[in-house]
């Protein structure tokens, strides 16, 4: 089961682009590396998903460099709403089974006016 | 379509007592999954069902939870002889499990509050 360490807070401003990164030294060749975002009193939400290289949407990027230990989100100009928890996943759950299914404490994301 | 459901939204019961919590997922979804949120913590997997496979049991945190999964569809969560410590929020999230998409998508979770 890979575990992933990643920063317990982050502050930012308004207009900011944030990078969040997690790392997973012992990341199996299966791995994929999932972010959601939770807002209090909500469940977790999906951000972005990916394997290698890098992954956008319309809401985040997802660099994940040759080696695979680590990846970063990418939030590019955030805004107050931005503030959040962001996990950081980890694990091959295609075949069934729970493997990745660790979410950790997050990184508690503030974001000021 | 209708999200990820879950009742009750909040469930305040006394120490001993047994709790039931229902997840409805995402119609046609095969995969689903409780987690289980202390305050001010990450989640805590529980447990996962994926289609008529054996669920995945290694999170439940001792013998008095347990859960079902009738029909593939509508779960059951329960908590038997509840103990203070499992108060919490429960979510459950369902995902359609196809190559390539695994996003779990979550339910608004049942708050437990065991006095």
């Amino acid at each position: 089961l890979a575990k992933t360490t990643q920063p317990i807070s982050m502050d930012s401003y308004e207009g900011q682009e944030v990078n969040i990164t997690c790392s997973h030294n012992n990341i199996a060749t299966n791995d994929y590396i999932t972010w959601y975002q939770q807002f209090p009193s909500q469940g977790p939400r999906f951000i972005i998903q990916g394997y290698k290289t890098k992954v956008t949407n319309e809401v985040a990027s997802l660099f994940i460099p040759a080696d695979r230990k680590s990846s970063t989100l990418s939030l590019p100009r955030v805004s107050l709403s931005d503030t959040a928890v962001y996990y950081c996943l980890v694990g091959d759950y295609r075949e069934g089974g729970a493997d990745g299914l660790t979410f950790g404490k997050g990184t508690h994301l503030i974001i000021q006016p | 379509g209708a999200g990820v459901s879950q009742s009750p939204s909040n469930k305040v019961t006394e120490k001993g007592k047994d709790v039931e919590l229902r997840c409805d997922p995402i119609s046609g979804h095969t995969a689903l999954y409780w987690y289980r949120q202390s305050l001010g913590q990450g989640l805590e997997f529980l447990i996962y069902f994926q289609g008529n496979s054996a669920p995945d049991k290694s999170g439940l945190p001792s013998d008095r939870f347990s859960a079902e999964r009738t029909g593939g569809s509508v779960s059951t969560l329960t908590i038997q002889r509840t103990q203070q410590e499992d108060s919490a929020v429960y979510l459950c999230a369902s995902s359609l499990v196809l190559t390539g998409d695994y996003e779990q998508y979550f339910g608004p979770g049942t708050r437990l509050t065991v006095t």
